[in-house]
């Protein structure tokens, strides 16, 4: 009973470096979605997923791609990581469009 | 552009003090607001609110929804330290597919 895991939960990259994080879910959850949380923001919306092979920009989705090769999986990924990236990382997944309630416990990424 | 308020930013109150959270929108096609808690790691699901005027109910916690004057309270009685947490909200928008906008947040600290 896993829920949605999200992989590393910590990491620190140098500024340039590229890396890719991973959301897995295993509850048939046709909608996936990546946000970032920073101090005094709340969370916003980077991209999301309304199903396998779909992805579409969300609220701050400039220097980040995602794929949706599989149902399960939703990969966010930093082709050239800036400072200004440095933030807690959640994914979270539903089945409907309206009731998001499963979160991945964040990764928490420093970018140097 | 979509925005959620909550207030009070931070609040640091005694065991078995009742409070009151607030949160007021402004958002293109609002569909519903969602009520969430915050410890350390994934924000929980709390509730959902669509129509106005109607309570929605768990324990101690309970939410309510004004859609003429665009705000909702989340009401927590009796506290205990374990409800110390932040606690955030966010109203989803049907404009543009999935769009879940969140306020701030606002961090409660029970005393005991």
């Amino acid at each position: 009973n896993a829920g949605v895991t999200q992989t590393p939960k910590f990491r620190v990259l140098k500024t340039g470096q590229s890396m890719t994080l991973l959301c897995a879910q295993d509850m048939n959850h046709e909608y996936m979605y990546w946000y970032r949380q920073d101090p005094g923001m709340g969370l916003r919306l980077i991209h999301y997923s309304v199903g396998e092979g779909t992805t579409a920009k969300g609220e701050v989705p400039d220097g980040y791609n995602v794929s949706r090769l599989k149902k399960q999986n939703f990969l966010l990924g930093l082709e050239s990581a800036a400072p200004s990236q440095t933030s807690v990382y959640f994914c979270a997944s539903s089945q409907t469009r309206d009731r998001v309630e499963h979160f991945g416990d964040g990764t928490r990424l420093s970018i140097l | 552009e979509d925005k959620v308020v909550q207030s009070p930013l931070s609040l640091v109150v005694h065991e078995g003090d009742t409070v009151t959270l607030n949160c007021s929108y402004e958002v293109t096609n609002f569909r519903s607001l969602l009520w969430y808690k915050q410890e350390k790691k994934a924000p929980t699901f709390l509730f959902m609110l669509t129509s106005s005027g109607i309570e929605k109910k768990s324990g101690r916690l309970s939410s309510i929804l004004d859609k003429k004057e665009l705000f909702s309270i989340l009401n927590i009685t009796a506290t205990q330290t374990g409800d110390s947490a932040v606690y955030l909200c966010a109203v989803h928008s049907g404009v543009g597919g999935n769009k879940l906008v969140f306020g701030a947040g606002t961090i409660l600290r029970v005393k005991s």
